[in-house]
């Protein structure tokens, strides 16, 4: 058990919809990154928050928007889901406390698997 | 976006055999780390190199952090039924609060091990 935790497991909805996906991290990390992991694209980073405050974004659609609550949690926000939206979703999380690496390891969640029908 | 070559796809070996499996980039990073999944989990943590010619072990397995920056490997020994999954290789710039924390990943090799 890595400690992160990601509900819900499965999620099964239809195009045009809109979900949430929601990371709870590791006890005392203030990073949270979050992940897609599809067939054709592999797993491919979308964005980072440090401590409620958007740090880095990568390939994370307009339709597509995070967020980091007071209590670090954060939420995945997913819109006029598509049918290449069907993915798995991971958090991670890492202390973000230190600058060295080595003290910065990121631990995964078990992932949210999305079917967008 | 930008993802590393990781080589081979796939491989299939008997138990007992040794595995070797790299990955490359065109960019260099200052961490290169090694995931391992397995069905329905999410990546877990196997190796971290955090030095050029870094050469780590963590029991049957050793990996290396290539003196360019661009490279590393992972070989695993002896193998065991309990190694079959979908191993791995990630980048890392930074780390912690930075922006250059997130991880590139390999496209992964998927290792089966016939007992």
């Amino acid at each position: 058990d890595s400690g992160v935790t990601q509900t819900p497991k499965h999620l099964i909805t239809a195009t045009g919809q809109r979900v949430t996906l929601r990371c709870s991290p590791r006890s005392g990390d203030l990073s949270v990154y979050w992940y897609q992991q599809s067939l054709d694209q592999g797993l491919q980073f979308l964005i980072q928050y440090y401590n409620g405050e958007e740090r880095a974004k990568g390939n994370i659609l307009e339709r597509f928007s995070a967020q980091q609550f007071p209590d670090l949690h954060s939420e995945l926000n997913l819109s006029s889901l598509e049918l290449g939206d069907s993915a798995l979703y991971f958090c991670a999380s890492s202390p973000g406390t230190s600058f060295m690496v080595a003290k910065n390891i990121q631990y995964f969640g078990a992932g949210t698997r999305l079917s967008v029908l | 976006g930008q993802q590393l070559n990781q080589s081979p796809q796939s491989m299939f070996i008997q138990e007992g055999e040794d595995v070797s499996m790299n990955c490359t980039s065109s960019s260099i990073f200052n961490t290169w780390l090694w995931y391992k999944q397995d069905p329905g989990e999410g990546p877990v943590l196997l190796i971290a190199l955090y030095k050029a010619g870094e050469l780590t072990s963590n029991g049957r397995l050793t990996a290396q952090f290539g003196i360019t920056r661009k490279d590393s490997f992972l070989n695993i020994s002896a193998s065991i039924p309990s190694d079959v999954g979908i191993y791995f290789c990630a980048g890392q710039l930074g780390a912690g609060g930075t922006s250059y924390g997130k991880l590139t990943f390999g496209q992964g090799t998927i290792l089966t091990v016939h007992p």
